[in-house]
């Protein structure tokens, strides 16, 4: 399997902007995550979903967040409009209960 | 709500000399107790887990952690470092392992020295 896949790698945008990260899970994993790493927070979750229903979206930071997960094989994390504190690495997970979290490479993002 | 505690921020070792790097987490029930690690640049590579059973567990790269649930405590060790191991090292408790958000630690920063 290749892994947990996210794109883009890196984002660049400029405030106001609606920014969206992609991410797609390991196949037969039932169980999506979205983080967040910042050097103040560290690694915060922000939502899960599990069999593509969001379950716990209570560290999404603000209504400017959303995130979707269409089916088995893709999700997405919005931002919209974007503000520079937005600025961050976003991680994307997948996993099955008793099991262990595989996380994607990450997307950088930047808002200016 | 459980909680994860990284006491050292930065570990300095000698390439070649063993590492111990601490963790104590709180949590209600037993948990399910994780080591990630981070190099520059990239994602977060499973070192360890602790689901239950032997509280020693093996994992990647020569490394090892301690389960003491007296303690709260799931410390990473490695016998002897090699310049590679340099990075960020998480540990991270969650409630059902994959199947749950997990906690983080604030990480700590290991540098080697030559």
């Amino acid at each position: 399997d290749a892994g947990v896949i996210q794109s883009p790698r890196h984002e660049v945008t400029e405030m106001g902007q609606e920014v969206t990260l992609r991410c797609k899970p390991i196949s037969g994993h039932d169980y999506l995550f979205w983080y967040r790493q910042t050097m103040m927070r560290g690694l915060e979750l922000l939502i899960y979903f599990n069999n593509n229903v969001p379950i716990d979206d209570s560290g999404m930071p603000e209504d400017r967040f959303s995130a979707k997960m269409p089916n088995a094989s893709f999700s997405t994390l919005k931002i919209q409009p974007s503000e520079p504190r937005d600025s961050a690495v976003y991680f994307c997970a997948s996993g099955s209960l008793g099991d262990t979290q595989y996380f994607g490479p990450g997307t950088r993002l930047t808002v200016l | 709500a459980q909680s994860v505690t990284q006491p050292d921020i930065h570990i300095t070792v000698s390439e070649g000399a063993s590492l111990e790097l601490r963790c104590n987490y709180s949590y209600g029930a037993t948990p399910y107790l994780f080591w990630y690690v981070q190099s520059p640049g990239q994602g977060l590579q499973l070192l360890l887990k602790y689901f239950s059973g032997d509280t020693l567990v093996q994992g990647i790269k020569g490394f090892e952690a301690e389960f003491k649930r007296s303690q709260s405590s799931f410390n990473l060790r490695k016998p002897s470092v090699h310049w590679s191991d340099a990075a960020e090292y998480f540990c991270a408790v969650g409630a059902r392992g994959g199947a749950d958000g997990l906690t983080f630690g604030k990480g700590t920063h290991l540098i080697i020295q030559p």
